[in-house]
């Protein structure tokens, strides 16, 4: 009965390798985002969507592909991962503009 | 850009004592001041947020302070315990291209000892 899920909750991989992360929420939300969380704590935001429309687009490279298939998913596609990528993704989802509910986390580590 | 500075990074205190914790935000458009608590491999959870029409909110031994003027907001926990023990991450709403996005602070790590 979890709000915001999301799998796998741990991911261990080589360099060059392309993963994906998946995140789903029963809350009945219109908006989910991507955060990423490196190893000094700081979250950052990445992707966020609005009744799967893309909203926010920080600074990312197009490595890192976000997908909505509809308002209750938002998934992460990563292509040609490098060891930068080796961090804590949180999926979140939140009414716009309210309060943002965060996901277990997704640690990804990369070889 | 928008930006949130928050101190301090790192904080002790004993337990039954009083934690506070600074933020300052760059975007006076903000309207909405959400604090987040994560515990050790844990997700960030809220425990408080204030939105810009209220100066004070306060749950039980937790609460938050907004002062627009000095563009500041800050978390205050009372009576601490060991498990006050977490990251703390103040965050602030920013407008921008027609959508709110939370900007967070770096974090304060809050250590309650015994």
């Amino acid at each position: 009965d979890t709000a915001v899920s999301q799998t796998p909750k741990y991911l261990v991989t080589q360099m060059g390798n392309d993963k994906s992360i998946k995140c789903e929420q029963n809350l009945g939300h219109d908006t989910m985002y991507w955060y990423k969380q490196d190893s000094k704590k700081f979250l950052k935001i990445m992707f966020s969507y609005n009744n799967k429309e893309l909203i926010i687009n920080e600074t990312v490279p197009n490595r890192f592909s976000p997908k909505s298939p509809d308002k209750a998913h938002l998934n992460l596609h990563i292509n040609s991962l490098e060891l930068g990528d080796s961090a804590v993704y949180f999926c979140a989802s939140s009414h716009m503009p309210e309060t943002q509910y965060f996901g277990p986390g997704t640690r990804l580590l990369v070889l | 850009g928008e930006n949130v500075e928050q101190h301090p990074s790192t904080l002790s205190v004993q337990e039954g004592d009083s934690a506070v914790i600074k933020c300052t935000y760059s975007d006076s458009a903000s309207n909405y001041f959400p604090w987040y608590k994560q515990e050790l491999g844990k997700r960030p959870q809220l425990i408080i947020d204030i939105r810009s029409n209220v100066g004070e909110k306060k749950d039980q031994r937790i609460a938050v302070t907004l002062n627009k003027t000095d563009i500041h907001f800050s978390l205050h926990i009372t009576e601490t315990q060991p498990e006050d023990s977490a990251v703390y991450f103040c965050a602030a709403s920013s407008y921008s291209g027609g959508y709110n996005k939370l900007i967070f602070g770096a974090g304060t790590r809050l250590a309650v000892h015994p």
